[in-house]
């Protein structure tokens, strides 16, 4: 069975620009999660899908939002970029939510210039 | 409040050394779960173990041991007779049921020297 993949795996922007990651969940899982990962502040969780209805969001700016899709697919989108969001943004999933193990992915690398 | 703490930032060993990684962790929920997670330098979070609130059994897979207290509110990491390969940052995490996200700890970062 195949992995959580993220796309892309590197990233480049520059302040004030917008940018979109995405996330595919292992097959079958519906819950998706993503999360912040710095060398300051460790992981910090960003949101959580179930079904397409986000369950839950951590306390980041309104510049921050995500979705899921009905194959459970899920993207991430950071308007507006600052430096302060480069960062490794990971996403996980599991079947059925976060109490089950989460699966996941080998992240993305946002750097912002 | 929920809250999970790694005391230790960094553990440097010898390979075929004992190493325990501590977790504490705070929640006034009585059903809750906690996670330890294993980040080699390659950065994928690999799962290692689960754990419910209602299962207080020890659990021993390999060289890797777990201790669950919740007496001290605790969920440790042992490596048996440690090895290079597991050169990595440790993560322990909590979720308790409707939270819907883990709150992890700050890692601990395990460097095996040969």
């Amino acid at each position: 069975k195949a992995g959580v993949t993220q796309t892309p795996r590197y990233l480049i922007k520059t302040r004030g620009q917008q940018v979109t990651l995405s996330c595919s969940p292992i097959s079958g899982h519906r819950s998706v999660s993503w999360y912040q990962q710095t060398p300051g502040q460790g992981l910090q969780f960003l949101f959580e899908y179930f079904s397409e209805t986000q369950r839950n969001k951590g306390n980041f700016p309104g510049r921050f939002s995500g979705r899921q899709f009905s194959n459970s697919r899920s993207e991430m989108n950071v308007s507006t970029l600052e430096l302060g969001d480069s960062a490794l943004y990971l996403c996980a999933s599991s079947v059925g939510g976060t109490t089950y193990e989460q699966y996941f992915g080998p992240g993305t690398r946002l750097t912002v210039t | 409040a929920q809250k999970v703490t790694q005391a230790q930032t960094e553990i440097s060993v010898v390979e075929k050394e004992d190493v325990t990684l501590d977790c504490v962790y705070e929640t006034r929920d009585t059903t809750y779960y906690l996670f330890w997670y294993k980040q080699p330098p390659s950065g994928e979070l690999v799962f290692l173990i689960r754990r419910n609130s209602f299962d207080e059994q020890n659990e021993i897979s390999g060289r890797y041991s777990w201790n669950f207290q919740k007496s001290t509110s605790s969920f440790n990491f042992t490596i048996t007779a440690s090895q290079v390969v597991d050169s990595a940052v440790y993560f322990c995490a909590l979720t308790t049921s409707g939270t819907y996200k883990y709150i992890f700890g700050t890692g601990t970062r395990l460097k095996v020297l040969a």
